[in-house]
This record gives C-alpha cells, structure tokens and sequence, in this order.
C-alpha cells in the first residue's frame, strides 16, 4: 500500500515529440503528488506537482495529469527537447508515509 | 543561497569503518530527510527529522543513525559500513511533508 508504481523504466522520444510517463498508487491517504528532474550527477529538483482536488495543472510544457479515481497520475513533456534528457522521479506524500519515490523513468530525447 | 549541502561528496571505504555524512540547510525548514539511491530502486527514505529534536525511521534505517544538530544540520552515521550500503546518498530539506523538497547533490558512497 505503500507503493509507487512508475513506469516506463526508459523512454525515447525524438525531439519535438510528447513524453509520458504513469505512476500508481494504493494508499488514498497521499495528498500531495510531486515530479522531480535528476541530471547526472546532481540531486532530484522539483518540476511540477499537484493536489489531489485538481485533475490537471499544467507549467509551460510540463503537465500533470491527476485520476482520483483510478489512483493514477502522470506527466506529459510536450514539445520535448535534447535538454529535457534525465530521470524523472514521480513520489507521494502522506504525514503518516512522507514522500514514496518510485523507481524512476530514465528519458532520453533525440535531436 | 546554498539551499542544501552535502559533506562529503565523495567517499571510499573499508567494510567496518565508520563515517558520518554531513548535511545542512539554510531555507528555515522544519523538516530533513536522508535517502539512499541505488540503480532500479529510485529513492528510498533512511532516516528523517520531522522538526528540531524529532528523528524517525523511514524505509531501510537498518545499519543507519542519525543526529538532528539543530534545525540547519542532519547528519547520518554509518557505524560499521558495509558493501550493501554503497550507494548514492541524498540529503533533503523541506517545510513539510506535502510541500517540495530540495536536494542536496548527494555522497557517493563505496564500501569495499
């Protein structure tokens, strides 16, 4: 129940292309859904996050798609680019569990 | 503005020795974590420190302890390392546990 289920592990996209990617989770007591960026070499930075009493926010070409219902969200990269290459991490937080981080998606975009 | 900054960063030791990681913020914030991130595993929670004085186990605390120093500092001790514990370690800070987190740039960790 704890669990934070990302995937996929890896994805290609040519430059200019939409890149998705889903996480799950069981727990219903997560109220706060974070994506993080990692670069090589560096720690995770904030990207986007949301609350579960939206269903969509959307910051330039970032968008995070929020299903209550189905315990899904995912991230859309729109207009991807060569810059847009790294892991992304999506996690959920609870006061009772803090933050869950699944397993990451390594993102590799294609000039 | 430094946000948060790992000691070291990076680090080779023998299995059974000793080392204390060391991390410190300067956003004010209330609470600090300490992750390991190991290849397919993501990030997972070691120790964290709700607020000043306050410390509780995450996921894998086991071979781990920690000290919150005061509300800038929190550090992460490993007693008797082990090569299962080479790892990447991130230290984060945050004003609470549904607000982001910042990142340190990590310890690179290898126990040989």
């Amino acid at each position: 129940q704890q669990q934070v289920k990302q995937s996929p592990q890896s994805l290609i996209v040519q430059k200019g292309g939409i890149s998705i990617i889903n996480c799950a989770y069981e727990n219903t007591a997560f109220d706060y859904f974070p994506w993080y960026q990692q670069f090589p070499g560096k720690g995770p930075a904030l990207l986007i996050a949301i609350r579960p009493d939206v269903s969509e926010k959307k910051e330039g070409r970032f968008t995070i798609s929020f299903n209550k219902s189905a315990k899904q969200f995912s991230l859309h990269i729109m207009d991807s680019q060569p810059g847009d290459s790294a892991t992304y991490f999506c996690a959920a937080s609870s006061s009772a569990y803090k933050y869950i981080f699944g397993t990451g998606t390594r993102l590799k975009v294609l000039a | 503005n430094a946000g948060v900054t790992q000691t070291p960063k990076f680090q080779v030791l023998k299995t059974g020795q000793s080392m204390t990681l060391q991390c410190a913020q300067d956003m004010n914030h209330n609470s600090m974590y300490w992750y390991r991130q190991d290849p397919g595993m993501g990030l997972r929670l070691i120790y964290y420190s709700a607020s000043e004085g306050t410390t509780d186990k995450g996921e894998v605390p086991n071979g781990y302890n920690v000290s919150r120093l005061n509300k800038r500092e929190f550090s992460l001790r490993l007693e008797s390392a082990a090569p299962s514990q080479t790892s990447v370690y991130f230290c984060a800070s945050g004003a609470r546990y549904n607000q982001p987190q910042h990142f340190g740039d990590g310890t690179r960790l290898s126990i040989l």
